[in-house]
């Protein structure tokens, strides 16, 4: 079965700085997509980034980036120039054929002003 | 910019009692989903349909929960009877068919007293 992990409960980043959120994954899949949402505090939860697996580039939107090591089974998340509203909790997802959503358990990220 | 529309945003009811949540995808969107999400943890898929069918429900506790999405537009959960653990936040996405993203509405917060 597929797998999620997030291994950091909770983040902190001083405004202007640059922080990155990981995220690994377990599939058996060779063709998968690959998203970090943000879910701001009483707000709902937005799209950030995708990733398409069968892509080498790493996708870009903005101030966020991705760092997609496919053999590794990772997906980290660079939030470069850190705005206040940028804190969140962040959640990384996969989803394959199905179109199953499957989620990690989520960053809170703290941005310092 | 379209949304998907939940409500409530908010309810409150006693362990035993019957309670529904409503969900109004954007419009177009074929497939619909219902997200169970526990406090600190990352959202679990209870149903999904595309149009008026279900396409998975095995993570739907059919013994007390419900979902129908009748002429595939619109849909609604329901807990009969509701218990202390099914306190959580209940979200509901949508997407166009055969596409992998998901736009979330802002879901109904549970609690169960």
């Amino acid at each position: 079965a597929q797998t999620v992990t997030q291994s950091q409960p909770e983040m902190s980043v001083q405004e202007a700085e640059t922080v990155t959120l990981s995220c690994t994954y377990d599939t058996s899949e060779s063709d998968y997509y690959l998203f970090w949402y943000k879910q701001p505090p009483s707000r709902q939860m937005i799209l950030v980034i995708r990733q398409e697996a069968y892509k080498q580039q790493n996708a870009t939107e903005n101030r966020f980036s991705v760092n997609f090591q496919k053999a590794a089974k990772s997906f980290s998340l660079k939030i470069s120039d850190s705005q206040l509203g940028d804190a969140a909790m962040y959640f990384c997802a996969y989803t394959s054929g199905t179109y199953k959503y499957i989620f990690g358990t989520g960053t809170r990220l703290k941005v310092l002003a | 910019e379209a949304e998907v529309a939940q409500s409530p945003r908010y309810k409150i009811t006693e362990k035993s009692q019957a309670v529904a949540f409503w969900c109004d995808p954007i419009s177009g969107h074929a497939t619909l989903y219902w997200y169970r999400q526990i406090l600190g943890q990352g959202p679990e898929l209870l149903v999904q349909f595309q149009d008026e069918s279900v396409v998975d429900d095995s993570q739907l506790p059919k013994d007390r929960f419900s979902a129908e999405r009748l002429k595939g537009v619109d849909s609604t959960l329901k807990i009969q009877p509701a218990e202390l653990g099914d306190s959580a936040m209940y979200l509901c996405a949508s997407s166009l068919q055969l596409t992998y993203e998901q736009y979330f509405g802002p879901g109904t917060r549970l609690t169960v007293t």
